[in-house]
């Protein structure tokens, strides 16, 4: 049974960076994308990004060009989403979901890792 | 890339019917058949409902289905159960990005 387990809260102030992490277990690491979910407080879902584990290709979603990096160890099972020049509207939940290829479904999602931006 | 449009919330009864429209472009809906559809009940993750148009995933009741023509595409729950109130988010693949719906809050009378 696949299993995505995020790291836990932070408070960041603005301009900062933050780095979220997702350690996946119960799979083949480097068979399945994943991707970056974030939803700000009383707010829709918001796709920012994709990553192939297998050689750690990534495509981001425009709005986020140049503030955001997602990398992975495959040494770790881990999977990172780094986001920088952090403003109070980046305060969001961040998920990180499983997709078998890309265009499929997300399978498996994280329990979400809450950021904070406040000064 | 902006967001599909949902409605924003749509109710029932227990054992009704509803219906929810996800409408997109033919850059996006129109152009792909991988749609799926996401259940998010208070506080959790969301969990896949429907993926590609009209798939079940394993353990999802038979009263979810889902259909799509041209730019639109829908999820319907029959026999809505007390369980199925949550937010209802669908979700298009659009050739590199993806781009999720607005949401829609389903309530059970």
């Amino acid at each position: 049974q696949a299993q995505l387990v995020q790291s836990g809260a932070e408070v960041k102030t603005p301009g900062a960076s933050v780095k979220v992490s997702c350690t996946a277990s119960g799979y083949t690491f480097t068979s399945y994308y994943m991707h970056w979910v974030r939803q700000a407080p009383g707010q829709g879902l918001e796709w920012m990004g994709i990553i192939n584990p297998n050689g750690g290709a990534t495509t981001y979603a425009q709005k986020f060009q140049g503030r955001v990096t997602m990398t992975s160890d495959t040494s770790t099972g881990r999977l990172y989403m780094e986001l920088s020049s952090l403003r109070s509207d980046d305060t969001a939940v961040y998920y990180c979901a499983r997709a078998g290829r890309y265009g499929g479904k997300f399978d498996y999602w994280g329990q979400g890792t809450l950021v904070t931006v406040s000064s | 890339q902006s967001a599909l449009t949902q409605p924003r919330s749509v109710s029932g009864s227990p054992g009704q019917s509803v219906t929810i429209s996800c409408t997109g472009t033919s850059s996006d809906v129109g152009a792909y058949n991988y749609l799926s559809w996401y259940q998010q009940h208070p506080g959790k993750a969301p969990k896949v409902v429907i993926y590609e148009v009209s798939k079940r995933p394993s353990g999802v009741p038979d009263r979810f289905s889902g259909s799509k023509s041209d730019n639109t595409a829908s999820l319907t729950i029959s026999g809505l159960q007390a369980e199925d109130e949550a937010d209802y988010y669908c979700c298009s693949y659009a050739g590199s990005p993806y781009v999720f719906g607005t949401g829609t809050q389903v309530t059970v009378l």
